[in-house]
């Protein structure tokens, strides 16, 4: 049984500028949430996908964006980055109707 | 709500000691929780969960207690190890949710 990968495993940007960060869920799973984690802090909430649409979001910006492809992978999408958004981007998976939830590694993203 | 700040709680116990954990929760429409274990650059790992129906779930050296009179949640290791040495977060699902709010998390630092 394959585990959630992420990718890549460290980012650096500038402010303004746009990222793309990537997730492959658990074999088996369908539903796929991103967290963002700031140093010393809980993760917080971004979205939920389930069958390539947003099924759930919380208290985040537009430029915040996501997709799942059909193969259940899924992308989380930042623009106009800000020096706020540097932070531990979490990826977990669940199968539909399960609570339990399975977090990838993550990405570490500065933001300079 | 959570608390921010970029201060752990920390518990310090030596090899072999039983380490608990404590999580106070706010939402009385909570009905499962999870805890969760973070070594440092990794991802949540899941731990154990327990449904708002039982007060008490043991896992491999943990068990989960579960006092909703008080809305207190905590997490029991026996015989830490260093090992153990990670931060916990404890986690609520509200009735119907499938995305966990997160508590601030307590760092355990198991010295050998």
């Amino acid at each position: 049984e394959t585990g959630v990968t992420q990718s890549p495993t460290h980012l650096i940007k500038t402010r303004g500028q746009q990222v793309t960060l990537r997730c492959s869920s658990q074999s088996g799973h369908n539903t796929v949430s991103w967290y963002q984690q700031a140093l010393g802090q809980g993760p917080q909430f971004i979205f939920q996908y389930y069958r390539e649409e947003e099924n759930g979001r919380g208290n985040f910006p537009p430029r915040f964006s996501g997709l799942q492809f059909p193969n259940y992978s899924s992308e989380l999408n930042v623009n106009a980055l800000e020096l706020d958004d540097s932070a531990l981007y979490l990826c977990a998976s669940s199968a539909r109707g399960q609570e339990t939830q399975y977090f990838g590694p993550g990405t570490r993203l500065l933001v300079l | 709500g959570e608390s921010v700040g970029l201060h752990l709680p920390t518990l310090s116990v030596q090899e072999g000691d039983n380490s608990i954990i404590n999580c106070a929760y706010s939402n009385s429409a909570s009905d499962y929780f999870i805890w969760y274990k973070q070594e440092s650059g990794k991802g949540p790992q899941f731990i154990i969960d327990i449904r708002s129906n039982m007060d008490k779930r043991q896992g491999q050296r943990v068990t989960v207690l579960l006092n909703k009179t008080v809305k207190h949640l905590s997490l029991q290791i026996a015989a830490t190890q260093p090992g153990d040495s990670a931060v916990y977060f404890c986690a609520e699902n509200r009735r119907g949710s499938y995305i966990p709010t997160f508590g601030r998390g307590t760092s355990l630092i198991v010295h050998p």
